[in-house]
């Protein structure tokens, strides 16, 4: 079955950083292009990064853009989520989101999310 | 600040039909498929429609979606008290690269 869990979330000062990690299983990771999704506490979904199969092509949210970095290693089977310069409202659930093949861009995977909270 | 707009809320008895909008402008619904995805806190979102009005294998087909010019709209026929959720549409945004953006969500409560 395919899976996607997140983890690396935690309890971090403004200004700090943390570092997402998504390991995935049952499927073809090396295959699909990913994301990183967020929902603050009360607040709707945002998308926050996207990255191609081969990680080509990278795209980020204005919102965190120059402040995170996303990245994959294939061969691990896992996504990665770089967070420094963080700030209050940057806490969030974080979720890593696959783009379906088949599926348009539609996301069709999620994990259950990991929690990073931002706070002095 | 979401560039898709939704209704904060919907709500029906058992077996009504709900319907929920989704409203935006030609560089994102306007020239790219919609999807919509269903989300209960604490869980992982679900997708629910993809390309405006597809379901993926296992929705039931009380779920559609549409699309229209700017707009789109999730329609959900015979409510069931296991569809109280949030709902959100979401699609790609030509204005800013490489910009994939979500609806305010809607969230369904089965009365």
């Amino acid at each position: 079955e395919a899976q996607l869990v997140e983890s690396g979330g935690g309890l971090v000062k403004p200004g700090g950083s943390l570092r997402l990690s998504c390991a995935a299983s049952g499927f073809a990771f090396s295959s699909y292009p990913m994301n990183w999704v967020r929902q603050a506490p009360g607040k709707g979904l945002e998308w926050v990064s996207h990255i191609t199969s081969s990680s080509r092509t990278i795209y980020y949210a204005d919102s965190v853009k120059g402040r995170f970095t996303i990245s994959r290693d294939n061969a691990k089977n896992s996504l990665f989520l770089q967070m420094n310069s963080l700030r209050a409202e940057d806490t969030a659930v974080y979720y890593c989101a696959r783009d379906g093949s088949g599926y348009g861009d539609a996301f069709d995977l999620w994990g259950r999310g990991t929690m990073a909270t931002v706070s002095s | 600040q979401s560039v898709l707009t939704q209704p904060p809320s919907a709500s029906g008895t058992p077996g009504q039909r709900v319907t929920i909008s989704c409203s935006g402008s030609n560089s994102n619904i306007g020239g790219n498929d919609v999807h919509w995805y269903q989300h209960l806190p604490g869980t992982a979102p679900k997708l629910l429609i993809y390309s405006n009005n597809q379901r993926p294998s296992g929705v039931p087909h009380r779920f559609s979606g549409s699309k229209s010019g700017s707009s789109a709209s999730l329609a959900i026929s015979g409510l069931q008290s296991g569809d109280e959720a949030d709902y959100y549409c979401a699609t790609w945004d030509n204005s800013l690269h490489g910009l994939y953006v979500f609806g305010t969500g809607t969230k369904v409560t089965v009365l």
